[in-house]
């Protein structure tokens, strides 16, 4: 079956610590992003990439960093200047460029990572 | 991206009809109307989308007036599993992709 792969599901760090949370796909999508939710609230972007070594800032980038070295995979790392890294963080794909309006900007969301730095 | 409003929560009777609506006043011609659902502690699922005719797939129907300032999102026969998160958001190609979150409406199906 296609679809987005994020793990883990639950992730604690101690304040000050780096860490990197997976996005994987097998759908063959060009374009990924990476959004974050705190409680009650919509969701923001924080970066996003339409091909393999190339990705761009969202509305909520500083304090975190991505690579994109392979179509499938597209990493975020929670670095520590991120102030209240504590959130649910969603990766998604979509079959289009950004941009395109219509059918290929559908996005297909991950299952999600909660993390929680004490 | 055009601002869409929608009303913070609904409930609705299982085995009933739930329509969802969203105003998106406004709306540029290229942009097209999108809903999101989110079931809680999960990621968003594509529902539906649709420029100016209606749209109709397995999961819902898309209603949209003549004028494009506003929408309905129908769940033809509401299932407690339809209780989620409804995102209402109207998107172009004037930008990056990023899809524009707001509050959205919880609805709630009752037994």
């Amino acid at each position: 079956d296609g679809g987005i792969t994020q793990s883990p599901k639950y992730l604690f760090r101690k304040e000050g610590q780096n860490v990197t949370l997976s996005c994987e796909q097998n759908l063959n999508h060009d374009a990924m992003y990476w959004y974050r939710q705190d409680p009650g609230q919509g969701l923001r972007l924080i970066y996003y990439s339409q091909i393999v070594n190339d990705f761009q800032k969202g509305d909520i980038a500083e304090g975190y960093s991505v690579s994109r070295e392979k179509k499938e995979s597209f990493p975020l790392t929670v670095t520590s200047a991120q102030k209240n890294p504590t959130a649910f963080y969603l990766c998604a794909s979509s079959r289009g460029i950004p941009g395109t309006a219509g059918s290929y900007n559908e996005q297909f969301f991950g299952p999600g990572t909660r993390l929680t730095v004490l | 991206d055009a601002k869409t409003t929608q009303p913070p929560s609904m409930d609705c009777a299982e085995g009933r009809a739930a329509n969802l609506p969203c105003n998106h006043s406004t709306i540029s011609g290229n942009e097209y109307v999108y809903w999101y659902r989110q079931i809680h502690s999960q990621g968003p699922q594509y529902i539906i989308h649709g420029l100016k005719n209606n749209e109709t797939n397995e999961m819902a129907s898309l209603i949209i007036t003549e004028d494009r300032k506003s929408s309905t999102l129908i769940l033809p026969h509401a299932t407690l599993r339809d209780t989620a998160v409804y995102y209402c958001i109207a998107h172009g190609s004037s930008n990056t992709g990023k899809l524009i979150f707001g509050q959205g409406t919880t609805l709630q199906v009752k037994p």
